[in-house]
Formats: structure tokens, sequence, C-alpha cells
């Protein structure tokens, strides 16, 4: 069973950074290397937001954002530790929100983290 | 926001059928991407219940079902059940956006 465990949330102030990781485990016929892997997040009392993602290898690696977080959130990852990273500067108080790690596969996304809780205030 | 509309709330007694809709535009669900639908019980992360418009993962009970036409999509719970009491969000990808995107979610509740 594919795990995904985020972790680095806490409380910033604003315009400050901070850095999420998620580590990745359980993989049976397709592993962290074949996956796309994406951020989606959940303001309090919000819906769900996708972040960006990271493509595999095989498919150049490259990332793309939404338009909110282009420019100061960047997304990466290290196949040797089947961990996922999201990387945020400059942050704003509407950046608020428990993050979620998941994999992706055809643009669905079939596993998720428990989430990390990222809040920005003064 | 959200360029997937949702209902903001459905409810059923138990056993009724109840549905959520999906409404998007011709750049993601009338285009040529699936819509997929997580269940999100409050407190816990989303889990995948349809992709690719109408298949379940295994695990998911044949009680739920996903259709699509143009660009809209369902989801039907049939046999409501307590334990259905949660959250209910679509997904597609938009060409325009170079995105993926959510519907604005629906709450159900078993009466």
């Amino acid at each position: 069973e594919v795990q995904l465990v985020e972790s680095g949330g806490g409380l910033v102030k604003p315009g400050e950074s901070l850095r999420l990781s998620c580590a990745a485990s359980g993989f049976s016929r397709l592993g962290f290397t074949d996956f796309y892997m994406t951020w989606v997040r959940q303001a309090p009392g919000k819906g769900l937001e996708w972040v960006g993602h990271i493509k595999n290898i095989r498919d150049g690696g490259t990332t793309e954002y939404a338009a909110p977080v282009k420019g100061r959130f960047t997304i990466s990852r290290d196949e040797s530790k089947d961990t996922l990273y999201l990387q945020m500067t400059s942050l704003k108080s509407e950046d608020t929100a428990v993050y979620y790690c998941t994999t992706e596969y055809f643009y669905y996304f079939n596993h998720w983290g428990q989430g990390a809780l990222v809040t920005v205030s003064s | 926001q959200s360029v997937l509309t949702q209902p903001p709330s459905v409810s059923g007694a138990p056993g009724q059928r109840v549905t959520i809709s999906c409404t998007g535009s011709s750049s993601n669900i009338g285009a040529i991407y699936h819509v997929h639908w997580y269940q999100q019980v409050p407190g816990t992360a989303p889990k995948l219940l349809i992709f690719d418009d109408s298949n379940r993962p295994s695990g998911v009970p044949d009680r739920f079902s996903g259709s699509k036409s143009g660009t809209s999509a369902s989801l039907a719970i049939t046999g409501l059940q307590a334990e259905d009491e949660a959250d209910y969000y679509c997904q597609s990808y938009d060409r325009s956006l170079t995105a993926s995107v959510f519907g604005t979610g629906t709450k159900v509740t078993v009466l």
C-alpha cells in the first residue's frame, strides 16, 4: 500500500519561507519514479485547490504551477530518497492551508498523504 | 476560483439515491479530459472515488457511479448509507489554464 507522509508544516510570518517534504513508500508495480507528483491545498473551511506538479524523470521532470503560487513556490523531487518537496517563499496569509501530497496518474490523484498544516500569520 | 461548479449540498434518507452534478466548459470537461471524483470525510484526506468518468478503484462500493456528457458530469450514490456523509469533489484538467481543476465541492448529508 502506497504511503505518503508530509512534514515541515508550521506557523510562519508573512514574507517568510517554508519547505514541506513528502516521503513516499510502499510502491509495488509502479514506483515513485514512475509517478507525476502533485501538491493540493485546502484553506480552512474551503475546497481543494491544485498547487502544482512535477513530472516523472522519464517525461522530463518539469514543473507546472497554479497562477496564485507561480514564481513563489518550487516543487522538486529526490528519486534517491523517494521524496517530494514544496519550497514556499514570500508566503501570504492566503497561503494558509493544509497541503496534501499526491501521486498523479493520467491526470487523477490516486494516493494522498494525511496533509501538513501551514499557517501564515503575524 | 473553481472553474467546475457543483451544488453546495445534497441530502437524502438512508437507502435513497442522490446525484451530484459537476458543470464545466469546453476547455475542461467538454474537451478530451476525463472527470474524476473524490470523497473527503471531515478531518481526513480526500480519497479517490471515481476515475476516468466512470471507473471505481478497487475497494470502492458499486453504490458509487459516475457519468459524463458534454460539459457536465455526475456522481450518483445509490442505497445511501450513513457512512457516505462527506464532501465530494469533481476534478478534471483545463487546457486553457494548463492546470488541474477541482469542483466547488458538495456536502452530502444523510437525513
